[in-house]
């Protein structure tokens, strides 16, 4: 059965310092999320990737996140700052379908941790 | 902002129980999911339900949506050890795109 895959499972990095979470969605897949999950909170809703740009994101996503596709396969989550807070577990997730009948396929998360 | 409440947050039954968990708002849904989650895992679709009113059945899970599809519920009959996990509800908003999820039910069906 087709999967989304995250790498790397468990990152580790110093405040302050870049990470580049990545994911490789379903192939024929045309919409592209990422939601993270802190410890003993709700899943959240980061960004959410269609047709080459960003269609929606919510106020968690500031100028420290970006998103991309950079090939025909990846799609990657930066963060260029990270701050204590950033501390969670980040799932990628992607659909082929929009509105009332979305059906999202997670992959298994990246673990951040941010010292 | 649209908010889910799920209830109960934490429930340890023993095998062969029933048991219901609960999704609220004070908003409508276009439609509602559950997943199922394990630890180390993505979240995992279950359902869908769209349709207020709606019943839908998977095995001896049991979901329903509100009629005004502000509430769904989750009935699991005669739980297994197996079915020990967290279990998220999520909504669709009316604007289509982003899923809303609720805090989740941590549930230990005990042998």
């Amino acid at each position: 059965e087709p999967e989304v895959t995250q790498t790397p499972s468990h990152q580790v990095t110093q405040m302050g310092q870049e990470v580049i979470l990545r994911c490789v969605p379903i192939s024929n897949h045309l919409y592209f999320y990422w939601y993270r999950q802190i410890l003993g909170q709700k899943v959240e809703f980061l960004v959410s990737f269609y047709n080459n740009e960003i269609s929606e994101k919510s106020e968690i996503f500031d100028d420290q996140f970006s998103v991309e596709r950079p090939d025909g396969s990846n799609f990657t989550l930066k963060i260029r700052s990270t701050k204590l807070e950033d501390s969670a577990m980040y799932f990628c997730a992607s659909s082929d379908y929009t509105h009332l009948n979305e059906k999202l396929f997670f992959g298994s998360g990246t673990q951040l941790s941010v010292l | 902002t649209q908010l889910l409440e799920q209830s109960p947050q934490f429930l340890s039954i023993q095998e062969g129980e029933n048991l219901t968990v609960y999704c609220n708002s004070s908003s409508v849904f276009s439609s509602l999911q559950w997943y199922r989650q394990e630890p180390g895992e993505g979240p995992v679709l279950l359902v869908t339900v769209v349709t207020g009113g709606e019943v839908k059945k998977l095995k001896r899970l049991t979901f329903q949506f509100g009629d005004a599809r502000k509430d769904s519920s989750l009935h699991i009959t005669a739980a297994q050890p197996g079915d020990t996990g967290l279990y998220l509800c999520a909504g669709v908003g009316n604007q289509g795109g982003k899923l809303i999820f609720g805090q989740g039910t941590e549930l230990s069906v005990k042998p």
